[in-house]
């Protein structure tokens, strides 16, 4: 069964561009979950979706928004690009019912310039 | 910050010996994971214990949990050099959220 997928892998932006970053998790996950990982802060959660509805959002600015398919992929999306906003993004994925175990995608590592 | 503390920061041993690394937690927990990445990868769940749960084992890895003083421990024996990554314990508190500590970088000598 294949594994949650993240694309693109590498991207470059500079500062003021937005970006969208694409997650597809694993067949027959339903919940979709973000984080920001920087050597500062550490992961830190962005926010989760189930049955395209955000059920849960971490502390960050407006900029940073997402949004859930009906086929459970989603996306992620950061406008007015700052220079902290370089980081790893990883998405998760799980079946939604127990306990709360996520598969990770290999994340997308976003450099802002 | 809500996240909570790991400790030590960064271990360094030799093949065949045992790593321990410790968490501590800030809030009442539906259970505690912990995880895996190797560098600049994905996180890999390697085992969950419950809040009514003491002490679990799965393979290598040991993993106690202590309420009272909301902290765990990870014990990896018979450390191979392929065990070196970075690990993370998260708190499961709600809705597909995981509260992640800030990792124990282990470095395993062949």
């Amino acid at each position: 069964k294949a594994g949650v997928t993240q694309t693109p892998r590498y991207l470059i932006k500079t500062r003021g561009q937005q970006v969208t970053l694409s997650c597809s998790p694993i067949s027959g996950h339903r919940s979709v979950s973000w984080y920001q990982q920087t050597p500062g802060q550490g992961l830190q959660f962005l926010f989760e979706y189930f049955s395209e509805t955000q059920r849960n959002k971490g502390n960050f600015p407006g900029r940073f928004s997402g949004r859930q398919f009906s086929n459970s992929r989603s996306e992620m999306n950061v406008s007015t690009l700052e220079l902290g906003d370089s980081a790893l993004y990883l998405c998760a994925s799980r079946i939604s019912s127990g306990a709360n175990v996520l598969t990770f995608g290999a994340g997308s590592r976003l450099t802002v310039l | 910050s809500q996240q909570g503390e790991e400790d030590p920061q960064a271990l360094s041993i030799q093949e065949g010996e045992n790593a321990t690394m410790n968490c501590s937690y800030k809030t009442s927990i539906n259970n505690l994971q912990w995880y895996r990445q190797n560098s600049g990868r994905g996180l890999v769940h390697l085992i969950l214990i419950r809040s009514n749960e003491r002490e679990k084992h799965s393979g290598r890895l040991r993993v106690t949990l202590d309420t009272s003083k909301k902290s765990s421990s990870l014990l990896i024996t018979a450390s191979r050099a392929a065990d070196t990554a970075s690990y993370f314990c998260a708190e499961d508190t709600s809705y597909g959220k995981l509260t992640f500590g800030q990792g124990t970088i282990l470095t395993v000598h062949p």
